[in-house]
């Protein structure tokens, strides 16, 4: 069974730097998704960005970006320019392919909190 | 564009009491369907999945049930609730079929917060 780790229960970031959240996974499969997901006060998920595991380049949207590892199996994402609306629970995600269904995994998550 | 509708937003139910909650997809077809809960505090826990009409996959034994009687619509259900169904409920859809692409990313529904008293 896939299971994905998130080591920090609690971050905290001043306005404007960068901070770097952690995600390990443990899997067997070759070929996989995996996400960031915020989660807001507001309970909502919001996708903030995803990663093929065939794909060597790292995804980046605008001011996240990811260090994707796949031989140590890690999906760190790193956030520049912390905004006050980054405050969030971040959760990170596993999702194996297997035919028709997407079966996807969270990890326990990282509450960020971004400091004027 | 695609959107998804969960209600009601907020339920507060005594133990016991049967539950519904409804999950609808707009613009969009045959979509793979999800329940998700979430306890205070923890991750997400995936409950069913759904990859058509009448088709249900249940992840772990519970109390809950899960149905989907209409392509684009998905609900999750109990007879008598426990104060441990208490949560946060997610609904998400994929888009439906096969293939290793970029269709695979999950949206999520607004929530359905769940107290059990």
């Amino acid at each position: 069974a896939q299971t994905v780790t998130q080591s920090q229960p609690e971050m905290s970031v001043q306005e404007a730097e960068t901070v770097t959240l952690s995600c390990t996974y443990d899997t067997s499969e070759n070929n996989y998704y995996l996400f960031w997901y915020k989660q807001p006060p507001s309970r909502q998920m919001i996708l903030v960005i995803r990663q093929e595991a065939y794909k060597q380049q790292n995804a980046t949207e605008n001011r996240f970006s990811v260090n994707f590892q796949k031989a140590a199996k890690s999906f760190s994402l790193k956030i520049s320019d912390s905004q006050l609306g980054d405050t969030a629970m971040y959760f990170c995600a596993f999702m194996k392919h297997a035919g028709n269904n997407n079966d996807m995994r969270f990890g326990a998550g990282t509450r960020l909190t971004v400091k004027p | 564009s695609q959107t998804i509708h969960q209600w009601p937003a907020t339920l507060v139910q005594p133990v016991g009491s049967p539950l519904s909650l409804e999950c609808t997809v707009e613009g969009t077809s045959n979509p793979n369907l999800y329940w998700y809960r979430q306890a205070a505090g923890r991750g997400l826990q995936l409950l069913f999945y759904s990859v058509g009409i009448g088709q249900i996959s249940s992840e772990v034994p519970q109390n809950l049930s899960a149905s989907r009687p209409q392509d684009r619509q998905f609900i999750l259900s109990s007879k008598k609730l426990l104060l441990s169904d208490s949560g946060f409920y997610l609904c998400a859809w994929t888009q439906g079929g096969q293939g290793f692409s970029l269709k695979e990313t999950q949206y999520f529904g607004p929530g359905t917060r769940l107290l059990v008293l």
